[in-house]
């Protein structure tokens, strides 16, 4: 299957620094990426759609200053939190639509989040 | 509203067992179905994805059904193995462009 990579798989920051994630396909490209985050014990909850050459769409509840997103080609989307909270620790998981014949997600390994 | 059942929520079942995890949907109108398992801690691994034409796929020890009309899929496993210990994901697809409605998912525990 297609391959797409997050970096940095964990990272440690202080309450009140930006932290940026980075999603990849590595083999193919994709106008359009997700970006999802998910509490323990929980499903994932889709914060907004990243779309290449154009802003991204947020889902209800998601603030747009807080978490800035950039899909500045067609092989990489970014994840900024700014002035990153306690309440920001998170798993965060992207992925990535294949658009072919048969339009197929592929999700990165995700980003483990701890904000001191 | 797409909305997205999963049962059960949990399965525990000895090594060997054929089992089938559930899914339904309350809109019929999806594009399609992907079948996913996540490990503790990783990101989603795609298992099977069924287009709405189709009713069903096989990989392998897995098979899922794709029933529209009524609204459910099912992911069928056999003879499992503690490896196939994961959450399990049926997440719709309702346009071309990949967004997804998930549901709660199913914890599977296949134990030796």
């Amino acid at each position: 299957g297609a391959v797409v990579s997050q970096h940095p798989s964990w990272v440690i920051c202080k309450s009140g620094t930006s932290v940026k994630i980075e999603c990849r396909s590595l083999d193919f490209q994709a106008t359009t990426m997700f970006w999802y985050r998910q509490f323990p014990k929980q499903s994932l909850m889709l914060m907004a759609t990243s779309n290449e050459g154009s802003k991204a769409t947020y889902e209800q509840g998601v603030e747009k200053d807080k978490f800035l997103i950039n899909h500045a080609s067609l092989t990489l989307s970014t994840l900024t939190v700014t002035s990153a909270h306690p309440e920001d620790s998170s798993f965060y998981i992207c992925s990535a639509n294949r658009q072919g014949l048969y339009n197929e997600q592929f999700f990165g390994p995700g980003t483990r989040l701890t904000v001191l | 509203k797409q909305e997205v059942t999963q049962i059960p929520a949990a399965l525990s079942v000895p090594e060997g067992e054929n089992l089938v995890l559930n899914c339904s949907f309350t809109d019929s109108a999806i594009y399609n179905l992907q079948w996913f398992r996540q490990d503790p801690g990783k990101g989603l691994t795609s298992l099977l994805l069924i287009q709405s034409s189709q009713r069903e796929q096989t990989s392998g020890r897995l098979n899922a059904s794709l029933d529209k009309s009524s609204g459910r899929s099912t992911l069928y496993i056999a003879a499992s193995q503690p490896g196939d210990s994961a959450t399990y994901l049926c997440p719709l697809g309702g346009t071309s462009y990949g967004k997804l409605t998930f549901g709660q998912g199913t914890i599977l525990t296949v134990h030796p």
